[in-house]
């Protein structure tokens, strides 16, 4: 079955500090894809990324990166020198191919991030 | 501007009451969502329509209705039936080929 897990629930870091999230998937799809997104407190979600099967080069943009390892399942999301802005819930999600070669997303339980100055 | 709108921000009603929460989008796409999410959870999906006048169950789909009577427009009714209809939920379309969903603003729906 496809399954996305977060296992850090809650992290907090000071400013400037480095901080990774964590992203561990299960999938028997040999295609797929993975995102993230933020979700800041206003609610509405962000997308940040998405990362296909066959590409598992690092991505870097600005003080955000990624890093898809195939080997491990994994998906770990960094952010650099952290700010206050940064402070939101992170989820992560796989996609699957539904009915009708549709993609629905399988989602994590998110990973709420608190910068503090 | 492209991009989904949903109304009202936040939505009171009283138990028992059947209520519909508005969701639409001009990009263009053919799949639409919905989604529920509770304070410390993550999304679950309730209903989702792949094309108009065709949509599928989520998740947690009881006590909810939803109609596609056009591709830009997928309403979604919280019926007396659902037990805990208190969430904020999430509209989404998608883009079909690679799966990124674009978010709507949400609405925060509280029953008393």
């Amino acid at each position: 079955a496809q399954k996305v897990t977060q296992a850090q629930t809650e992290i907090s870091v000071v400013e400037k500090e480095d901080v990774t999230l964590d992203c561990v998937y299960e999938t028997r799809d040999t295609t797929y894809y993975l995102f993230w997104y933020k979700q800041p407190p206003s609610g509405e979600l962000v997308f940040l990324i998405r990362r296909n099967s066959f590409d598992e080069q690092n991505e870097i943009s600005g003080r955000y990166s990624w890093n898809f390892q195939k080997s491990t399942s994994s998906f770990n999301f960094t952010i650099t020198a952290s700010q206050v802005v940064d402070s939101a819930v992170y989820f992560c999600a796989l996609s699957e191919v539904g009915a009708g070669n549709n993609r629905k997303l399988i989602w994590g339980l998110g990973t709420s991030l608190a910068v503090n100055p | 501007d492209g991009g989904i709108t949903q109304s009202p921000k936040y939505l009171f009603r009283k138990e028992g009451q059947n209520v519909t929460l508005s969701c639409e989008q001009n990009l263009n796409h053919d799949a639409m969502y919905w989604y529920r999410q509770d304070p410390g959870q993550g999304l679950r999906l309730i209903y989702y329509s792949q094309i108009v006048n065709d949509f599928q169950k989520g998740d947690i789909a009881e006590g909810y209705s939803v109609s596609r009577e056009k591709k830009e427009s997928f309403p979604l009714t919280v019926t007396s039936a659902q037990k805990n209809p208190t969430a904020f939920y999430l509209c989404a379309s998608q883009s079909t080929w690679d799966g990124e969903q674009y978010f709507g603003p949400g609405t925060r729906l509280t029953v008393t």
